[in-house]
């Protein structure tokens, strides 16, 4: 079973509007890595935040994480077409490997 | 620098034929990855190897899928028989120890 569950499952916004989604999982990690995968393409690597970081920027990403609660949040801002793709989050225990269930993020133009 | 490859990209079979995929990783990348990704869901990791050795093999269904890493490059990933349910995409991803992976294109899978 994936450790990672992405919430919403899917989420539909204008272009310019900032758009949220949160990663929630099970056990200890090392770190939390954050991909974009568009659709019927390989998945691209965002933006990695270890265990002993609470926040990190890229560009117009923002990440949180909050290991006492497990979760995770990816925000971008000021949304573009472009950013149109699915969003998922993985985790490093250290022995395994997890992706979550992924986010469908719709920007619409 | 070239990227993850994998090859073929597509491949249709019928069901209890033999598959392989094949994969090139980054140049200097000494672990590679093996996922499965069914439509609408995140990839499920298969297998994991750290230069030769496969680290994390526990989600491989070892009674039909095989894989083999020669020489801490290549990889190649095995279905024999092949059954209709493991019709998918399967990724391959490459990384300098375990932080950032790259992947490939994926290669889709049809079993009919």
């Amino acid at each position: 079973s994936q450790q990672g569950e992405e919430d919403p499952q899917a989420l539909s916004i204008q272009e310019g509007e900032n758009a949220t989604m949160n990663c929630s999982y099970k056990t200890s990690i090392n770190n939390l890595q954050w991909y974009r995968q568009n659709s019927g393409r390989g998945l691209v690597h965002l933006i990695l935040i270890r265990s002993n970081e609470r926040e990190k920027h890229s560009g117009r990403l923002r990440v949180t994480l909050d290991t006492s609660k497990k979760s995770s949040s990816l925000l971008i801002t000021a949304s573009r077409a472009a950013d149109t793709a699915s969003y998922f989050c993985a985790t490093d225990t250290g022995n395994q490997f997890y992706f979550g269930t992924g986010t469908s993020l719709t920007v619409i133009p | 620098e070239a990227g993850v490859v994998q090859s073929p990209r597509y491949k249709i079979i019928e069901k209890k034929q033999p598959v392989a995929f094949w994969c090139n990783p980054i140049s200097g990348h000494n672990t590679l990855y093996w996922y499965l990704q069914n439509l609408g869901q995140g990839p499920e990791l298969l297998i994991r190897y750290e230069n030769e050795e496969a680290v994390d093999d526990s989600q491989l269904p070892k009674d039909r899928f095989s894989a083999e890493r020669l020489k801490g490059v290549d990889s190649t990933l095995k279905i024999q028989p092949a059954e209709l349910g493991d019709s998918a995409v399967y990724l391959c991803a490459s990384s300098l120890n375990t932080d950032t992976q790259y992947f490939g294109p994926g290669t889709r899978l049809t079993v009919l």
